[in-house]
């Protein structure tokens, strides 16, 4: 079954500095990659998501990349605020089946 | 749409007692998952139904776990008897494929 690795496990950051996340997955046959936003105490939620027919997309200060080749994905996070303070969650779908999550990373933006 | 509906919020129950979590998906939503929540283990995928049917129940833990599907409106996920490793957050989200999963607000559970 398909595999999902995600660094780093938590991550600190200033704020108005950039925060990048990397995932990789194992199932090359994977062909969606959404990105959840956990905050305490709450569900996860969706903020962004790429299909493996593209390489990258922002929306806003969020931007997430994807290599085939290599079978890894990025979140990147410009110009952070305290609000982005959160656990990320990667997650990588095969077809229209299961989501298989990352371990999470929890992002701390100081002020 | 309401979004994906779990109850209860929050369960305490004492150790051997039967828990039953409930969950309602998104109207149209042909995909359902509970996972499981702990500080330890991140996310767990207990069991996927597609169109009701279980497709992958390897997650499950043990035969304590069941789950069920009788409709497209309403899934059970239970715990017979509880015991206090269980005590976790336990998601119920729903997919229409390939876009994702949405979640619902989780039942917190607590085996004492």
């Amino acid at each position: 079954g398909e595999n999902v690795e995600q660094h780093p496990s938590t991550l600190s950051v200033q704020e108005g500095d950039s925060a990048v996340i990397k995932c990789t997955y194992s199932d090359s046959a994977s062909n969606y990659f959404p990105w959840y936003k956990q905050e305490l105490g709450k569900r996860p939620q969706l903020i962004i998501d790429i299909r493996s027919n593209v390489g990258e997309k922002k929306d806003q200060r969020i931007a997430v990349t994807l290599n085939k080749t290599a079978k890894h994905f990025s979140l990147h996070i410009t110009e952070t605020q305290p609000e982005d303070s959160a656990v990320y969650f990667c997650a990588a779908e095969r077809g229209y089946s299961t989501l298989t999550f990352g371990k999470g990373t929890m992002l701390l933006v100081s002020p | 749409d309401a979004g994906v509906i779990q109850s209860p919020r929050h369960e305490v129950t004492e150790m051997g007692q039967e828990v039953t979590l409930r969950c309602k998906p998104i109207s149209g939503h042909n995909s359902l998952f509970w996972y499981r929540q702990t500080m330890m283990r991140g996310l767990e995928l207990l069991i996927y139904f597609n169109n009701n049917v279980p497709i992958d129940d390897s997650g499950m833990p043990e035969d304590r776990f069941s789950a069920k599907m009788p409709n497209a409106s309403f899934s059970t996920l239970k715990i017979q008897p509880s015991e206090p490793r269980d005590s976790a957050v336990y998601f119920c989200a729903t997919s229409a494929g390939g876009f994702g999963a949405f979640f619902g607000q989780g039942t917190r559970l607590t085996v004492v």
